[in-house]
């Protein structure tokens, strides 16, 4: 079975605080994504990675900042953490060559600022 | 830019009832399109993947058909459950300059009651 982790299910942090969130897959995927949920928005792509060491901002990446070092891990990064940053966060794999790009979702991560 | 729209946003029906969910992209040059569910506060499971050269796909009670010169899709539920309560979410993936997307619509909330 294909296995997109995220790190934590739950994280509460102070406004002003660097927040890391943490997302591995193990399929050898190229593709990586950030996704926030809200209610009333759906999801809205922060980042996405196709390789390793790259990156492109989505629709929404004002606020944050993405890692990508290896293959299989994908970093979001809120700089300075901010209430509007209160979000369900979900992190999503696939392959890059499109007949083969079924994504993969990992379970979500809700974080609260306070 | 893709958007994704699914009618109707909530759908209640009693068990037993074969349904369909519907999904329209304004841009028809997709390489995939992907249906997923989400459980309240989980992340995404994939349930089926529709490739642009494939007209349908089934799964179990679960199919799901794709007219990309239309730009539409719609997923049928035979038999609908209580366990089949759940938001259901349609998702394109599309090429841009900037490399491939993956872009949701909002969701049609489902459910079943017994």
């Amino acid at each position: 079975d294909v296995k997109v982790t995220q790190s934590s299910r739950y994280l509460v942090k102070r406004t002003g605080e660097k927040v890391f969130l943490e997302c591995v897959q193990d399929m050898d995927h190229e593709n990586m994504f950030w996704y926030r949920q809200d209610p009333g928005l759906g999801l809205r792509l922060i980042y996405f990675s196709y390789d390793v060491k790259m990156k492109e901002k989505g629709d929404i990446p004002e606020g944050y900042s993405v890692s990508r070092e290896k293959k299989e891990r994908f970093s979001l990064i809120l700089e300075s953490a901010s209430t509007n940053q209160t979000s369900m966060y979900l992190c999503a794999s696939s392959f890059r060559r499109p007949l083969r790009a079924e994504a993969f979702f990992g379970q979500g991560t809700r974080l609260t600022v306070v | 830019k893709q958007e994704v729209t699914q009618i109707p946003a909530a759908l209640s029906v009693p068990e037993g009832e074969n349904l369909v969910l519907n999904c329209s992209f304004t841009d028809s040059a997709i390489y995939n399109l992907q249906w997923f569910r989400q459980d309240p506060g989980k992340g995404l499971t994939s349930l089926l993947l529709i490739q642009s050269s494939q007209r349908e796909q089934t799964s179990g009670r679960l199919n799901a058909s794709l007219d990309k010169s239309s730009g539409r899709s719609t997923l049928y539920i035979a038999a609908s459950q209580p366990g089949d309560s759940a938001t259901y979410l349609c998702a394109v993936y599309w090429l841009e300059t900037s490399g491939s997307r993956l872009t949701f619509g909002e969701g049609t909330q489902l459910t079943v009651n017994p």
